[in-house]
């Protein structure tokens, strides 16, 4: 089976604060994907990244970053946290384009 | 861009049948999902179809896709106490998936 690990499962940040979540795959797959759900929204896709050291924006991408130094790690990154960042996020991956989706238990994150 | 839509929330009394529809926008998308989310974790592939189907059955699930009129649904035989959660609709576009806001099923004793 697929395992798709978030380093945390919940995190206390203050506002201001750099925030790193991390995510780590161990299937090979080239995709992997941040969401964050929010009640009401759903789930909604920040980043994006088919290929190492390659990421695209996804519908919500302002205020974060990623970093994909390696094939089987995905980072998020909240450069400066503020409270409208305080959500759950989703990490995921796929073998390949439109493949189905394998999620990560998910990140709480508080921003106080 | 794509919609994807889903009723938030819907009750079923436990051993009836419960029915979650959704309905999308995009004609082109080629696979269909359904994924369960249970209280605290993250999201489980329940089943999908690929678009030149009409039907799926996986045991006590039925996949059903009109794509004429771009309806899915997703039928759960025999409801569970265990088949609380909240179950979302999703559909391929581009590379992307696009998740609908998911409809929580809450089972009546």
């Amino acid at each position: 089976d697929v395992k798709v690990t978030q380093s945390s499962r919940y995190l206390v940040k203050r506002t201001g604060e750099k925030v790193f979540l991390e995510c780590v795959q161990d299937m090979d797959h080239e995709n992997m994907f941040w969401y964050r759900q929010d009640p009401g929204l759903g789930l909604r896709l920040i980043y994006f990244s088919y290929d190492v050291k390659m990421k695209e924006k996804g519908d919500i991408p302002e205020g974060y970053s990623v970093s994909r130094e390696k094939k089987e790690r995905f980072s998020l990154i909240l450069e400066s946290a503020s409270t409208n960042q305080t959500s759950m996020y989703l990490c995921a991956s796929s073998l390949i384009n439109n493949e189905k989706l394998f999620f990560g238990s998910g990140t709480q994150l508080s921003v106080l | 861009g794509e919609d994807v839509e889903q009723s938030l929330f819907l009750s079923v009394r436990e051993g009836d049948s419960s029915v979650i529809n959704c309905t999308y926008t995009d004609s082109s998308s080629t696979y269909l999902y359904w994924y369960k989310q249970e209280p605290g974790a993250g999201l489980q592939l329940l089943t999908y179809i690929f678009s030149n189907m009409d039907m799926k059955q996986d045991q006590r699930l039925t996949v059903l896709l009109n794509k004429k009129d771009k309806h899915l649904s997703l039928r759960i035989a025999d409801t569970q106490t265990g088949d609380s959660a909240i179950y979302f609709c999703a559909v391929s576009r581009d590379d992307k998936i696009i998740f609908g806001k998911g409809t929580r099923l809450h089972i009546l004793p």
